[in-house]
């Protein structure tokens, strides 16, 4: 079935240090990838979009890459800060009409000043 | 000016009573979802709804029944609450395929 995994519970940084997080998907269509954010005491909100068209995306800073091959996207930043201390959750966008996205189950990113 | 809102923000509930959920947004999106957020699950969809008197499960249903009487208003009623069911709640709006999401700030469920 259509899925999307996320191993990378917890990441602890330090300012300044480059941030890589991975997901894998699976599915038989052709999705559209999505990273969320989602700050403290907050809903999720979109940070990027990656579409299998042009697979990269950025923004504030932040890259997200997509590799057919592998079927996996991944999240990127070169220096982060400790304002990116944030849950961050990769998600799948289905084909067709369900309009429905399917989500990994969150990185929480933790940068120490 | 928040486009998306729900209430209440937090709610606690006792086992086997009724508890609704609700959410307003004002982006006239015609598609609307509720999720819960749990440790160890991410983001679960429970039901979501194409537009005006359409409701639709999603991955976790059980337990929940939603209604959605207007383009503005999203409700996620739990008619008998359980203590499996403490959890964070949220709404969110979008239109069309493909599209981002607007997510509320979330309710925070305790059922005792």
């Amino acid at each position: 079935g259509d899925s999307v995994i996320q191993m990378q519970g917890q990441v602890t940084l330090s300012e300044n240090d480059f941030l890589f997080i991975n997901c894998t998907y699976s599915t038989t269509g052709y999705p559209t990838l999505f990273w969320y954010v989602q700050y403290s005491g907050e809903g999720p909100q979109l940070l990027l979009q990656v579409t299998t068209a042009n697979n990269k995306g950025s923004s504030r800073g932040f890259e997200a890459t997509y590799d057919k091959g592998t079927t996996s996207f991944h999240l990127q930043k070169t220096s982060v800060q400790e304002i990116d201390s944030a849950v961050y959750y990769c998600a799948m966008s289905l084909t067709g009409n369900t309009r429905k996205l399917i989500f990994g189950l969150g990185t929480t990113l933790q940068v120490q000043p | 000016e928040a486009a998306v809102t729900q209430s209440p923000r937090n709610k606690v509930a006792v086992t086997g009573g009724k508890v609704t959920l609700s959410c307003n947004q004002t982006n006239n999106h015609n598609n609307m979802y509720w999720y819960r957020q749990d440790t160890g699950h991410g983001l679960r969809l429970i039901h979501y709804s194409y537009g005006a008197g359409s409701t639709e499960k999603g991955d976790i249903p059980d337990g929940y029944k939603a209604s959605r009487p207007s383009q503005e208003n999203f409700s996620l009623i739990l008619e008998l609450a359980t203590p499996s069911q403490t959890s964070v709640y949220f709404c969110a709006s979008g239109e069309g395929n493909y599209a981002e999401q607007f997510f509320g700030p979330g309710t925070r469920l305790t059922v005792l």
